[in-house]
């Protein structure tokens, strides 16, 4: 497994503001992913953050709303841009300890508030 | 395409019921992976098992056990003896052996255990 943290764990933003998100983990990953959890809801995958080029976006999400960086094998950061209340939802990073067997470790969460 | 589907969305029994999580799959692909999380009112995702499609073996944890027929493209979870502790949102997940490790999640199930 891996430890996973988030920062900052919950956030009240107003409307037309950004938030970046940090995801660190505890030993070197290759596979970090980015997902969003809208209130009452099941989990679905914004992107997969790839170390050393741009991150790869799931269908429904765009490199301008939701920037990501990825910067070395333990951090990653997501960025939701010009907030809307739509935005409120959990937004939760994963990890792929080791890409063969499949499994995913998350993060404890970031619960965003647009107001 | 793959897709998850849990069909209950809610549960709610009393303490030291037996209670069974459903949880049916679709897939085209022949190797498999499936998962079975818990997000408790805290929000974070617990990992609880992984099941290759190779593996029809049951398996048991403690109070928990898993039932996977490949037949009925089922993977189903099953609580003893449930406890308030246990009052959470379980999801159901799917990785195809050729998507990436990106996971396909079910619309998740909330159980209730009432004291």
């Amino acid at each position: 497994s891996a430890v996973i943290s988030q920062k900052p764990s919950r956030d009240i933003c107003q409307r037309g503001t950004s938030l970046t998100i940090q995801c660190q983990v505890d030993s070197q990953v290759t596979m970090m992913f980015w997902y969003r959890q809208q209130p009452g809801q099941s989990l679905t995958l914004i992107a997969t953050a790839n170390q050393g080029s741009e991150a790869t976006y799931e269908s429904g999400f765009v490199i301008d709303k939701f920037p990501i960086s990825r910067p070395n094998l333990t951090f990653s950061t997501l960025t939701v841009s010009n907030m809307s209340p739509e935005d409120s939802s959990i937004y939760l990073c994963s990890v792929a300890v080791d890409s063969s067997r499949g499994e995913q470790f998350f993060g404890p969460g970031t619960r965003l508030t647009v107001l | 395409a793959q897709k998850v589907t849990q069909a209950q969305t809610e549960i709610s029994v009393v303490e030291k019921e037996d209670v069974t999580l459903d949880c049916v799959y679709e897939t085209r692909d022949t190797t498999y992976y499936l998962f079975w999380y818990k997000q408790p009112p805290s929000g974070e995702l617990v990992f609880l098992i992984r099941r290759n499609s190779f593996d029809e073996q049951n398996e048991i944890s403690g109070r928990y056990s898993w039932n996977f027929q490949k037949s009925t493209s089922s993977f189903n979870f099953t609580i003893t003896a449930s406890q308030v502790v246990d009052s959470a949102v379980y999801f159901c997940a799917l990785s195809e052996n050729n998507a990436g490790n990106m996971l396909t999640f079910g619309g998740g199930t909330r159980l209730m255990v009432k004291p």
